[in-house]
C-alpha cells in the first residue's frame, strides 16, 4: 500500500500523559496536513508542512501541540498533558505541489482516547 | 469565518433511487468547493471538486456535483443510488482570497447515507 499511514491506529491515555503520533505521507507528497476530527464532526485544519517547514497553524493548535517534519518526510505530533478534550481521531493528510487543483490523500488516522 | 453547512445528519434510501445531499458556505468571495466521501472502515477520498470553470462538476462513481453561487450551495447528486454508495460524505471548502494553504479546508459536519438493497 503506497497511500498515506499512520501509526498507531488506537492510543488509550491518561489524562496527563504526552502522547505522539506518526504520519508516512505518500513518498513524492511535499504537502503535509494534520487535522483533528471528533465525533459528529467534519476534520478540522490543525497544522501544514511544506517540506519541513510548518507554515501554517491553526488557533486549536494550543501549546500543548507540537508537530515536526524533520527531514520534510515522515511528521509526528505530539500532545504533552494530554486532557479529556483532547480525544479525538487525528488525521493526516498529503497533496503534491504540481498544479493548483490540489487533492489531499488522507490517512486512516489515530483515534486517541484520554480516560 | 467561513462555514459550511450540511443539511441532513443521515439519510436512508433504497437502491436506484435518486440522491441530493445539501451544502451551503458562508463566504462570498471566491471559492474552492470539494466533496470528500468515507466508506465504512476507510479513509477520507476525493469524491469531486471545483475550482472554477462549469458550475456542474462531474465525479467519480457517478456522482456529480453543482455550485450555485447566488445560493452560496454545492449540492452533490445521483440519479440512482447502489448499497455500494453507503458512506458519509463531507462538503468542504476553502478560499485563496482569504490566505492560509490550499489544504487548509473548512469541512462540513457530514452526511451518513445509508442504501438499503
Amino acid at each position: 500500500d503506497t497511500g498515506v499511514s499512520q501509526d498507531p491506529r488506537h492510543k488509550i491515555t491518561k489524562r496527563g500523559q504526552n502522547v505522539t503520533f506518526r504520519c508516512d505521507p505518500i513518498s513524492e507528497h511535499n504537502r503535509l496536513y494534520w487535522y483533528r476530527q471528533t465525533l459528529g464532526q467534519g476534520p478540522e485544519f490543525l497544522t501544514y508542512f511544506q517540506n519541513e517547514a510548518q507554515l501554517e497553524k491553526s488557533r486549536l493548535l494550543s501549546d500543548r501541540f507540537s508537530a515536526e517534519r524533520p527531514k520534510g518526510s515522515f511528521s509526528t505530533l505530539e500532545i504533552q498533558r494530554t486532557e479529556q478534550g483532547d480525544s479525538a481521531m487525528y488525521l493526516c493528510a498529503s497533496s503534491l505541489d504540481r498544479t493548483t487543483n490540489e487533492k489531499l490523500f488522507f490517512g486512516s488516522g489515530t483515534q486517541l482516547s484520554v480516560l | 469565518a467561513q462555514s459550511v453547512s450540511q443539511h441532513n445528519h443521515h439519510v436512508i434510501l433504497s437502491e436506484a433511487a435518486s440522491l441530493e445531499l445539501g451544502c451551503n458556505y458562508s463566504y462570498g468571495g471566491t471559492v474552492n468547493l470539494f466533496w470528500y466521501v468515507q466508506y465504512p472502515g476507510q479513509h477520507l477520498q476525493l469524491l469531486l471538486k471545483y475550482f472554477s470553470g462549469d458550475p456542474l462538476v462531474k465525479g467519480i462513481k457517478g456522482f456529480e456535483a453543482e455550485f450555485i453561487k447566488s445560493k452560496f450551495s454545492f449540492n452533490l447528486r445521483k440519479p440512482s443510488v447502489q448499497w455500494s454508495d453507503t458512506a458519509e460524505y463531507f462538503c468542504a471548502v476553502n478560499s485563496p482570497n482569504l490566505g492560509g494553504s490550499q489544504g487548509n479546508l473548512i469541512f462540513g459536519k457530514g452526511t451518513k447515507l445509508s442504501v438499503k438493497p
